[in-house]
Parts: C-alpha cells; sequence; structure tokens
C-alpha cells in the first residue's frame, strides 16, 4: 500500500539554524506530495506541495523538492524562527481521490 | 469567518454514550473528510464523502459512522463511545483544482 516515512523528533534547533526533514514515500504509481503544518492549537494547512518528478514547492522560507529516484520529498529551511515551531507532517495523495496518507509527524521546537 | 468550522472544540463524555461530532465548511467544495490525530501515529482517515450521495469508509471506520446532511455540513457519530476512541478528530475538505486540503481547528474527544 502507500505509505509516508518521515523523521519523527521532537527536533529543538535554534533560531537562524539550518532545518532538514527527511520525508520517503512508498506508492503505486506517482503521487502528490505536501507538507501540512499544525501550530499549537490549530488545525492543519498546507505548507507547500508538488505534484511531479523535479517540481519543488516553497513557501515561507521552506522548500521540497520532488525526487522520483529516492522516493523523497524532504523539507528544508536556511534559517528558522521561533514561530516556525510547530508538527509537520509529510504527506501524498493521488490526483482524483484527493486522500491524504500521512507519515506520523514531526514536532519542532524552536528557542530563541 | 473560519472556512471550515467544527463542533464541539471539546468534549468529554463517559464510555457507552452515544456522541457526534459536527463540521461545516463555507469552501463550496464536495469533497470532506475526517480524520483522527493520535500522539506519534499522524492522521488517519475514518470516512470521506465525495458528495452528498458519497460516502466511503477510510483506514479506521469501525466504531463510526457519518452523515452528510448537505454539501456543507458533515457529521461524525461515535455511537457508543469507548476510550480508545479518545484522540483529536479534525474535518477538512478538498480543493479538487488544487488538491489541497483545508482543515478545521479539531476537535478533543476525551471518553472516560
Amino acid at each position: 500500500g502507500n505509505s509516508v516515512t518521515q523523521m519523527e523528533g521532537p527536533v529543538t534547533l535554534s533560531e537562524e539554524a539550518f532545518l532538514t526533514i527527511n520525508c520517503t514515500y512508498t506508492a503505486t504509481g506517482y503521487p502528490s506530495l505536501f507538507w501540512y503544518v499544525q501550530y499549537p492549537g490549530e488545525g492543519l494547512q498546507l505548507l507547500l506541495k508538488a505534484t511531479k518528478a523535479d517540481d519543488k514547492g516553497s513557501n515561507k522560507g521552506f522548500e521540497a523538492t520532488y525526487r522520483k529516484e529516492t522516493t523523497s520529498f524532504h523539507l528544508e529551511k536556511g534559517s528558522v524562527q521561533v514561530s516556525d515551531s510547530a508538527v509537520y507532517f509529510c504527506a501524498l495523495s493521488f490526483g482524483g481521490s484527493e486522500k491524504l496518507v500521512f507519515g506520523k509527524g514531526m514536532k519542532l521546537t524552536v528557542n530563541p | 469567518d473560519a472556512d471550515v468550522t467544527q463542533t464541539p472544540r471539546n468534549r468529554i463524555t463517559k464510555t457507552g454514550k452515544r456522541i457526534m461530532l459536527e463540521c461545516s465548511q463555507t469552501k463550496g467544495h464536495d469533497r470532506m473528510y475526517w480524520y483522527r490525530q493520535d500522539p506519534g501515529l499522524g492522521l488517519r482517515l475514518i470516512y470521506y464523502s465525495f458528495d452528498v450521495k458519497d460516502i466511503n469508509k477510510g483506514e479506521i471506520s469501525d466504531g463510526y459512522s457519518v452523515s452528510r446532511q448537505a454539501q456543507a455540513k458533515f457529521s461524525l457519530s461515535l455511537e457508543s463511545a469507548i476510550p480508545n476512541q479518545t484522540a483529536l478528530y479534525f474535518c477538512a475538505t478538498s480543493d479538487p483544482n488544487s488538491y489541497e486540503q483545508y482543515f478545521g481547528p479539531g476537535t478533543r474527544l476525551t471518553v472516560t
């Protein structure tokens, strides 16, 4: 079946540190890939997405590139801020169904 | 106003009680979803609906039922609540053009 494996954390970083959250997937075919973010006390919101191989999604300084050869979609940010403290979820879906399959999520805390 | 609203936001109930969680959306999309979030497990799909007449089971539908009263409303019921249904429940709706899902703020349910 389809599945997503991501770093689970929790991870604590200092402000301005570099962030990488690894995400790999197993799927039949070529899914769309997503990163969702959940800020404390809130629902999930879309951070970025990529719908085909080699696409790069970017938003709020975060980036991720769809790598078909390694079945990966790692999330990166060059300089994290305290406001980036949240839980990050990697997910996949197949166009037409839009059902999301989530990774387990990774909690990030950024200290001043 | 929020695009996806959920009521109640918090609920404590006893084992064996029937409980309904309600969801409304103003995005105008046909597709709606119910997810459950447990620590360390990410989000898992309970039920989804592609339109008012279409209801489908997700990954973990046992012990749950749903009702799609209108395009904008999708309710989740626990007919006889049990303690392992203690979790955070999210409703979502999706945009068929962008594949993005829009989540409600969640309902925290505790079954004692």
